[in-house]
């Protein structure tokens, strides 16, 4: 596509629920990322996929999150039993090769655990 | 103390002058530096990036590295309502795939 699509655009789910949250990137990006933004702070990384394969998850806090990219396209964050804490916008990005120097945000998932 | 510091503003100015965006940071392997633009709800938009010390100019815009001061700056001439919006910094290592960003500094051209 023309851009980095994600979807939904705003999810208001309850603590304690599961939520998947999907990133499309721009078609022949290999590199996608995952990053979190707090109301008034910078976005925070969570994860960076080569292809298919995470390169980096270090930015993940904890166990209730993960990530996949089964086929080096779409790529999907899921986050289990939701705290309100969780709360942000989360942003996906893609760029055409490691070692690019900036990537393409997508417009982000507003979550609001409740 | 964060790696990358921002003044987050809010920096106010009349349509038409020169501003000034600056971050500090503190690890000295950051060899890339970028500088994203945020309108509200949207995601960010890279602006400039520049590699290791040194200037680089692209229209109104004009990034600056210092490395051994840990500083960088944006200037925007002739700025423009258009340019209102919140402007983070951003920078990583070399063969790293992960970028640290400030927390971004809020600017509102007036008219």
């Amino acid at each position: 596509g023309a851009g980095v699509s994600q979807t939904p655009s705003n999810k208001v789910t309850e603590k304690g629920k599961y939520v998947e949250l999907r990133c499309d990137p721009i078609s022949g990006h290999t590199a996608l990322y995952w990053y979190r933004q707090s109301l008034g702070q910078g976005p925070e990384f969570l994860i960076y996929f080569q292809g298919t394969g995470a390169a980096d998850d270090s930015g993940l806090p904890n166990d209730r999150f993960f990530a996949v990219r089964p086929e080096g396209s779409v790529s999907t964050l899921k986050i289990q039993r939701t705290e309100r804490g969780d709360s942000a916008v989360y942003l996906c990005a893609s760029g055409p090769g490691a070692g690019d120097y900036g990537y393409t945000f997508g417009s982000g998932t507003r979550l609001t655990v409740v | 103390q964060k790696e990358v510091e921002q003044d987050p503003g809010p920096l106010s100015v009349p349509e038409g002058a020169i501003v000034s965006l600056n971050c500090t940071y503190s690890n000295s392997a950051f060899q890339y530096f970028m500088w994203y633009r945020q309108y509200s709800r949207k995601g960010p938009e890279l602006l400039m990036y520049t590699y290791s010390s040194g200037n680089k100019e692209d229209g109104r815009f004009t990034a600056q590295v210092d490395k051994s001061s840990k500083y960088i700056s944006l200037f925007i001439r002739d700025s423009q309502p258009s340019d209102s919006a919140t402007y983070l910094c951003a920078m990583r290592r070399t063969n790293a795939g992960k970028s640290t960003f400030g927390d971004g500094t809020t600017l509102t051209v007036k008219p």
